[in-house]
């Protein structure tokens, strides 16, 4: 299993600034994800975040918008560039642990960081 | 490509009634399916999963599940809620042929539970 924590867990920003959300994972993990969560929504995978190397965005998902660092196995960043109020939304880390989500068939969540922009 | 819609968007039941959350998939093979929970506030859950075999899954919470493929669903069910049940119900497909392990979600299911 893996443990995720997610810093803020919550924010209220005004429109044209930026914010750098914090994913701290208590375990190696081989795979890390971030998506979106509008209000009354699913959820939409922005990226995978890569050790050491560009994320790969999803279709619709920019790294001007949503740079994302991934400087180990177990921390990485996403930042909300230049924020309007359409970014509002929740926005949560995702991990697969070692053995792949194909094996062990379970992504692990973070609780996830609400983000309202003004 | 593959997509997953959850049909209803809000059900209400009464406690100690039974539950069917529907999903329904598209994909051209067999994919990997799954039903998470999230509660108010709080990250998601796996409650099941279905890779292969018996299509009729159980899980944590008393849920099962039961694979159809000719109607390409797979419906999430309990035999009589509680109340901690209240949550919203996501269902979702993994693709193990695109060699990679991003999963599709649903629209969601939010459950209501009445006294």
């Amino acid at each position: 299993s893996a443990v995720i924590s997610q810093k803020p867990s919550r924010d209220i920003c005004q429109r044209g600034t930026s914010l750098t959300i914090q994913c701290q994972v208590d375990s190696q993990v081989t795979m890390m994800f971030w998506y979106r969560q509008q209000p009354g929504q699913s959820l939409t995978l922005i990226a995978t975040a890569n050790q050491g190397s560009e994320a790969t965005y999803e279709s619709g998902f920019v790294i001007d918008k949503f740079p994302i660092s991934r400087p180990n196995l177990t921390f990485s960043t996403l930042t909300v560039s230049n924020m309007s109020p359409e970014d509002s939304s929740i926005y949560l880390c995702s991990v697969v642990v070692a053995g792949g989500l194909l094996n062990t068939g379970e992504l692990f969540f973070g609780e996830g960081s609400r983000l309202t922009v003004l | 490509a593959q997509s997953v819609t959850q049909p209803d968007i809000h059900i209400t039941v009464s406690e100690g009634a039974s539950l069917e959350l529907r999903c329904n998939y598209s994909y051209g093979a067999t994919p990997y399916l799954f039903w998470y929970v999230q509660s108010p506030g709080q990250g998601l859950q796996l409650l099941l999963k279905y890779f292969s075999g018996d299509t009729l899954v159980q899980g944590i919470k008393g849920f099962e599940a039961e694979f159809k493929r000719s109607q390409s669903s797979f419906n999430l069910r309990k035999p009589s809620v509680h109340w901690s049940d209240a949550a919203e119900y996501f269902c979702a497909v993994g693709a193990p042929n695109f060699g990679n392990e991003k999963l599709t979600f649903g629209t969601g299911t939010r459950l209501t539970i009445i006294p």
